[in-house]
């Protein structure tokens, strides 16, 4: 059962910011979003993570509103290498049974960058 | 920084053959341990984690099983593969012990059937 809901696909040029949302109406207090990159035949790999407002790294930018129902990554001027699947997942404060399932991702955002 | 080993990196195998996936971490003590399976254009699928020595849970059920040996070792194995098991298999750590830290995962099994 999927936790969080996302764009199936975009589609983006070269140098423009792309800005993908997430909607996880289910998380819960000590839950922490966070955004990962795949490439074919690659693992994910971790992108940003947050918990409430806005987080800033070298890569991309994550806003997340008050209600943390939603949040959004931001890739500032995409590039052609910027083109994979991009997985929002809410990762559970206890680690058990009850929450392990959260950390099933998604289908994820195939993003396409073209020049 | 953690760094996941995963061997072997393509596997074809026959339907009803048994199965060995061995997984590795560097760089952690007491990792969570998981893994996961990718089918073709799909998202990745929880199978097993491990918190500890000995202690695996699963998250659904099918003809796989995983282990815990030792602490840094994850080992993914069934006893007669079926076509349904083909697919990219993950393994994926993060630090034990803490809350919300992302996974890191390793470069993936890609398992055949036939």
């Amino acid at each position: 059962l999927a936790k969080t809901t996302q764009p199936i696909s975009m589609d983006s040029y070269e140098g423009q910011e792309v800005n993908i949302t997430c909607s996880h109406n289910n998380i819960a207090t000590n839950d922490y979003i966070t955004w990962y990159q795949q490439f074919p035949s690659q693992g994910p790999r971790f992108i940003i993570q947050g918990y409430k407002t806005k987080v800033t790294n070298e890569v991309a930018s994550l806003f997340i509103p008050a209600d943390r129902k939603s949040s959004t990554l931001s890739l500032p001027r995409v590039s052609l290498s910027d083109t994979a699947v991009y997985y929002c997942l809410v990762l559970p404060g206890p680690l058990n049974t009850g929450t392990a399932s959260k950390l099933t991702f998604g289908t994820g955002t195939r993003l396409q960058v073209t020049l | 920084s953690q760094t996941i080993h995963q061997w072997p990196a393509t596997l074809v195998q026959p339907v009803g053959s048994p199965l060995s996936l061995e997984c590795t971490v560097e760089g952690t003590s007491n990792p969570n341990l998981y893994w996961y399976r990718q089918a073709a254009g799909r998202g990745l699928q929880l199978l097993f984690y491990s918190v500890g020595i000995g202690q695996i849970s699963s998250e659904v059920p099918q003809n796989l099983s995983a282990s815990r040996p030792q602490d840094r070792q994850f080992i993914l194995s069934s006893k007669k593969l079926l076509l349904s098991d083909s697919g990219f298999y993950l393994c994926a750590c993060n630090p034990g012990g803490t809350l919300n830290q992302p996974q890191h995962f390793g470069d993936g099994t890609r398992l055949s059937i036939l």
